[in-house]
């Protein structure tokens, strides 16, 4: 079946460094999400890619797609204590509901 | 507006035993996926219900079942606890049965087996 690899597990950065993490999918992807937990709290939906080579930015997060489909990325410039939490992605197969997440990579942010 | 409610929030029950969990998605959202979150782990696809109808299931064994109901709220039923099914169970509402879209998490139900 479908496996989502994300690394790396976890990141520690002084506040005001970068913070990078990334997706590898075994298949080909139709979209990949990604979403935010904080602690003791539940996934909260962050963005959608679908395009080849997709790049989005909100603010100070930049996320990737990669031109076969099957990698990602999210990169936080700047980190903030508020960054503070695990960061999943979810890919999802053509025709498939099934959203298929990585073990997620845990921020944590050193003021 | 409400968002997705769970309950009930915290539960522990013994091994052999039943349990039901319930989740009400947001008004308007007819589809909803039940996920499965070990400590340390991302969640894992159980079902998504679309409709009443079961569009799709994970890969977990019969001892997990589920439906929805005409308000499309869902429940979601394990027989036979085993300790390795303690876990943080969540629901996702979504507003359509597409194949893509952001989910919408409730906050779970904390299932302990003892």
């Amino acid at each position: 079946g479908q496996q989502v690899m994300q690394i790396p597990q976890y990141q520690h950065v002084q506040e005001g460094e970068d913070f990078t993490t990334y997706c590898n999918s075994s298949t080909t992807l139709s979209n990949i999400q990604w979403y935010k937990q904080r602690p003791g709290g539940h996934p909260v939906f962050l963005i959608q890619l679908v395009k080849s080579g997709e790049v989005k930015k909100q603010k100070r997060l930049t996320f990737q797609f990669g031109e076969a489909k099957k990698n990602s990325s999210l990169h936080i410039t700047a980190t903030q204590t508020t960054d503070v939490g695990t960061y999943f992605c979810a890919g999802r197969g053509a025709g498939s509901y099934q959203l298929t997440f990585g073990k997620g990579t845990k921020l944590s942010v050193i003021p | 507006d409400a968002g997705v409610t769970q309950s009930p929030t915290h539960l522990i029950k013994t091994r052999g035993q039943h349990v039901t969990l319930r989740c009400s998605p947001i008004s308007g959202h007819k589809s909803v996926s039940w996920y499965q979150q070990v400590l340390g782990q991302g969640p894992q696809f159980i079902f998504q219900y679309y409709e009443k109808e079961e569009r799709g299931r994970g890969n977990f064994p019969d001892r997990f079942s589920a439906r929805q109901f005409p308000n499309y709220s869902s429940e979601l039923n394990v027989n036979a606890l085993l300790l390795g099914d303690s876990a943080l169970y969540l629901c996702a509402s979504l507003p359509t049965g597409a194949f893509t879209g952001e989910l919408f998490f409730g906050e779970g139900s904390r299932l302990t087996v003892l």
